[in-house]
């Protein structure tokens, strides 16, 4: 079975501290999908990236980015220069593949991180 | 274009009673899901539909719970005779059964059961 921990359950930070929010998983599958949501005090959970199991290159877009270390069954998240607005619960997720590849859609969850930004 | 939307955002209802939620997912998604999700925890898998065909439901999906997606857009999920601990939010998703599944999700439903 498929399962994802997020050992830090919460995390609090001054702004414009860089931060890393941790995700460690495990599947059985050689191919599977990896995904980062964030759910705002909204509460509407907002995609943020998707990476594949066999590209492990590191991504970086604007203040985030993701390293992704197969080795380790590991996707980590970074924010560099917090900011007040990057509040929210952050979720790591995880999504098995059939034979062919495709993604089976369902999501198993970390328990998430609540990360709080304070000015 | 328009996200998934659900209705209602909240529902307060006693023991015993039925509920009906609704989700409207992302126009030119094939795929809805259905999550729970409790205080402090990530969502978890309820159910999905591919079109109307309901292709999994989780052991989590008791005979109280049913869900529908009659014809291939919006889908209803209905519990019977709630019980406390069914108070929740109830989290829909749509998303495009290409190679790469991206999840896009609502707002929710919150449920209390008084």
């Amino acid at each position: 079975a498929q399962k994802v921990t997020q050992a830090q359950t919460e995390i609090s930070v001054v702004e414009k501290e860089d931060v890393t929010l941790d995700c460690v998983y495990e599947t059985r599958d050689t191919t599977y999908y990896l995904f980062w949501y964030k759910q705002p005090p909204s509460g509407e959970l907002v995609f943020l990236i998707r990476r594949n199991s066999f590209d492990e290159q590191n991504e970086i877009s604007g203040r985030y980015s993701w390293n992704f270390q197969k080795s380790t069954s590991s996707f980590n998240f970074t924010i560099t220069a917090s900011q007040v607005v990057d509040s929210a619960v952050y979720f790591c997720a995880l999504s098995e593949t059939n034979a062919g590849g495709t993604s089976y859609g369902k999501l198993t969850f970390g328990q998430g991180t609540i990360l709080t930004v304070h000015p | 274009d328009t996200g998934v939307s659900q209705d209602p955002r909240h529902k307060i209802t006693k023991r015993g009673q039925n509920v009906t939620f609704r989700c409207d997912p992302i126009s030119e998604h094939n795929r809805l899901y259905w999550y729970r999700q409790t205080l402090g925890q990530g969502p978890e898998f309820l159910t999905y539909f591919q079109n109307e065909a309901q292709l999994e439901k989780s052991r989590l999906l008791s005979d109280r719970f049913s869900a529908e997606r009659p014809k291939g857009s919006f889908s209803t999920l209905e519990i019977q005779r709630t019980e406390q601990g069914d108070s929740a939010m109830y989290l829909c998703a749509s998303s495009f059964s290409g190679r790469v599944d991206t999840q896009y999700f609502g707002p929710g439903t919150r449920l209390t059961v008084l």
